[in-house]
């Protein structure tokens, strides 16, 4: 079946260290997003890709990275830049003319 | 910008029992607009959207909502709601101009959570 893939699903990170979020998908969907949820908080869009080897900041950049070498794949890496890294983490997927379709998450804790 | 507000942070009903769940968005370009679910620990998944057309547009498990231009609103409804419905719900309008039925950068409210007792 075709979907999102995120891994894993909890993730623990300790002060000062660079984590990495995986994100597949295997809907050949154009567009790939990263957002951030916090209780109570709804999403915030971190970086978002609308297509391979291209991609663009959100609301909430700083602190994260990401790449899109593959149209498939997009990680976004925490970096110990990111001060307050504990949240829930969702990768979306779209094609330009459909809803965005979501993975089950990451859920990331500091250590 | 657009913005989304989700005027109930909390919604308990009873088992069988019509619910509302109210959303009002703030746009200067044309909308569209969505209501997703997430249950404990998963991802949101698409109940409904608004594109164009019909005002009333009918989503899964039963839910619907009606888009009124005039008063920027786009509210969720279910006559009656089962155990199962229990979930939070994010309302979401597209941001900046549209592409022909996307839905590029969303904008998310902050989530209503809807607990339905026995």
């Amino acid at each position: 079946d075709g979907g999102i893939t995120q891994s894993p699903k909890y993730l623990f990170r300790k002060e000062g260290q660079n984590v990495t979020l995986s994100c597949e998908q295997n809907l050949n969907h154009d567009a790939m997003y990263w957002y951030r949820q916090d209780p109570g908080q709804g999403l915030r869009l971190i970086y978002y890709s609308q297509i391979v080897n291209d991609f663009q900041k959100g609301d909430i950049a700083e602190g994260y990275s990401v790449s899109r070498e593959k149209k498939e794949s997009f990680p976004l890496t925490v970096t110990s830049a990111q001060k307050n890294p504990t949240a829930f983490y969702l990768c979306a997927s779209n094609r330009w003319d459909q809803p965005q379709h979501f993975g089950d998450g990451t859920r990331l804790s500091i250590l | 910008a657009q913005s989304v507000t989700q005027l109930d942070s909390q919604v308990p009903v009873f088992e069988e029992a019509p619910v509302e769940l109210r959303c009002n968005y703030s746009s200067s370009v044309s909308v569209y607009l969505f209501w997703y679910v997430q249950y404990p620990n998963q991802g949101l998944q698409l109940l409904l959207k608004y594109l164009s057309g019909s005002t009333l547009v009918k989503g899964i498990n039963g839910f619907e909502a009606e888009f009124n231009k005039s008063q920027t609103s786009f509210h969720l409804r279910k006559p009656s709601v089962h155990i199962s419905d229990t979930a939070e719900y994010f309302c979401a309008v597209n941001r900046g101009s549209l592409t022909q039925g996307g839905s590029e950068k969303l904008v998310f409210g902050k989530g209503t959570k809807l607990t339905v007792n026995p």
